[in-house]
C-alpha cells in the first residue's frame, strides 16, 4: 500500500528549533520531498532526500532513514515567517512523476 | 515571469456551469501536472502531461473533467457541469523533463474554485 503520516499541527516558539516527522509506507520507495506551503499560496520546494542521512540547507535540514521509513524536517532559529504547512511526499521508483503526499503539518510560531 | 502562473486566481461559479482553468508552466518544462487540494489536505493528483500528450489521466475523478495542452506549453483544465464537491484549489506544477530520475515539481499559485 501507499501511506504517509505526519502530525496535523505543531506549535513552536520564535528562535527555537522544531522537528517535523514524516513516516511512510510506500512500495518501491525512491525518495522523500519536503515542501513549504504558506496559507493561500503554492507549495515551494525545500528538499529531496534519496540517500540516508542528514542534508543541511541553512536553517532547514532534512533527514531520511530508508530502513525505518522515516524522515524529518528540522527548522532552526525559527522566525515568524516560518509559520506555514509543511508537506512531505514520497516518490516511487516505478514512476518518475507520481508522488504520494502527506496531508501536511501546520506549524504555528509564537513570539 | 520565471515561475508557473495560473489564471484566474479565484473563480466563483454556479452549480452546473462550465469552467476553464489555465496554467502557464515554466518555460522549457516539458512535464506538467494538475492537482486538486482541499483545505488541510495534500495535493491530489489529477493528470500528468509529457509534452502535448496526457501520459497519465488516472486521477481525473470522472468524465466531467478534461485537460489539454495542445502546443506542449500552456494547459487548460476544463470542468463541465460543475458540482459543489468540485470546490477546491486547483494547482498546476511543471518540471524540466518528467523522465528518468524524479524531477522536482514547481507549483503555481493555484486557482481557488468555488461552486455555489
Amino acid at each position: 500500500g501507499q501511506n504517509i503520516d505526519q502530525p496535523t499541527e505543531m506549535t513552536a516558539t520564535e528562535g527555537a528549533i522544531v522537528q517535523i516527522n514524516c513516516t511512510y509506507q510506500t512500495s518501491g520507495f525512491n525518495g522523500l520531498f519536503w515542501y513549504q506551503q504558506h496559507a493561500g499560496e503554492a507549495p515551494t520546494f525545500l528538499s529531496y532526500n534519496v540517500l540516508d542521512g542528514l542534508e543541511e540547507k541553512g536553517r532547514f535540514s532534512s533527514f531520511l532513514s530508508r530502513s525505518k521509513g522515516y524522515s524529518y524536517l528540522l527548522l532552526k532559529e525559527l522566525q515568524m515567517k516560518d509559520s506555514a504547512s509543511y508537506l512531505c511526499a514520497a516518490s516511487r521508483m516505478d514512476s518518475n512523476y507520481q508522488l504520494i503526499w502527506g496531508a501536511g503539518t501546520k506549524l504555528i510560531i509564537k513570539p | 515571469g520565471a515561475g508557473v502562473s495560473q489564471t484566474p486566481s479565484n473563480k466563483v461559479t454556479e452549480k452546473g456551469k462550465y469552467v476553464e482553468l489555465r496554467c502557464d508552466p515554466i518555460s522549457g518544462h516539458t512535464a506538467l501536472y494538475w492537482y486538486r487540494q482541499s483545505l488541510g489536505q495534500g495535493p491530489e493528483f489529477l493528470i500528468y502531461f509529457q509534452g502535448t500528450g496526457a501520459a497519465d489521466d488516472s486521477g481525473l475523478p470522472n468524465d466531467r473533467f478534461f485537460a489539454v495542452r495542445p502546443e506542449g506549453s500552456v494547459s487548460t483544465l476544463k470542468i463541465q457541469r460543475t458540482e459543489r464537491g468540485d470546490s477546491a484549489v486547483y494547482l498546476c506544477a511543471s518540471s524540466p523533463a518528467g523522465s528518468g530520475n524524479t524531477d522536482t515539481q514547481y507549483f503555481g499559485p493555484g486557482t481557488r474554485l468555488t461552486v455555489l
